[in-house]
């Protein structure tokens, strides 16, 4: 079965400086897609930003932007510029079409923003 | 509505009751997943509609859970014969489904507390 891991439990960050999420996954497709979710205290879950595999360029939205490293399996999320309302749980989540199309996520890394 | 709706949002039973919650999926969207979030955890995946397809149940943690999905449109997550461990949030989402970029979008969730 695929797993995502994220290894980092918590996370904090200061205000307007910039953190890296990680998140490694494993599969042995090569059709998938990958997603960062963000879950505020409200409960709502909102997706941050996604890439599809066969792309090469890192998939950017703002200050939100990802460091895929296919070969190695890993989709890390970096914030820029971090703001008080970027304070979330985040997680990382997988897709293949080719493998019942669900969704796995890992366990979330809580973020902290420290004003 | 919009998006994904879910009902109760707050739910207390007594242990040994059973619960029905609600998911409204967004319209058209044929794809329809529940996910179980205990405090302060990951996702866990619970079942999977696609369409008419039989659903992917594997994420069931016990015969006392069980769903259905009427129409190819609102689904019922019921669980029977209520345990403290049961207490979590219950998320559900819906995807357009198919292959593609297409993402998941959540509901609030329904927290439900066994006392």
């Amino acid at each position: 079965a695929q797993t995502v891991t994220q290894s980092q439990p918590e996370m904090s960050v200061q205000e307007a400086e910039t953190v890296t999420l990680s998140c490694t996954y494993d599969t042995s497709e090569s059709d998938y897609y990958l997603f960062w979710y963000k879950q505020p205290p409200s409960r709502q879950m909102i997706l941050v930003i996604r890439q599809e595999a066969y792309k090469q360029q890192n998939a950017t939205e703002n200050r939100f932007s990802v460091n895929f490293q296919k070969a190695a399996k890993s989709f890390s999320l970096k914030i820029s510029d971090s703001q008080l309302g970027d304070a979330a749980m985040y997680f990382c989540a997988y897709r293949a079409p080719n493998t019942g199309n669900q969704f796995y996520f890992g366990t979330g890394t809580s973020l902290t923003v420290i004003p | 509505g919009a998006g994904v709706s879910q009902s109760p949002s707050n739910k207390v039973t007594e242990k040994g009751k059973d619960v029905e919650l609600r998911c409204d999926p967004i319209s058209g969207h044929t794809a329809l997943y529940w996910y179980r979030q205990s405090l302060g955890q990951g996702l866990e995946f619970l079942i999977y509609f696609q369409g008419n397809s039989a659903p992917d149940k594997s994420g069931l943690p016990s015969d006392r859970f069980s769903a259905e999905r009427t129409g190819g449109s609102v689904s019922t997550l019921t669980i029977q014969r209520t345990q403290q461990e049961d207490s979590a949030v219950y998320l559900c989402a819906s995807s357009p489904g198919g292959r593609g970029r297409n993402t998941i979008y959540f509901g609030e969730g329904s927290w439900l507390t066994v006392v």
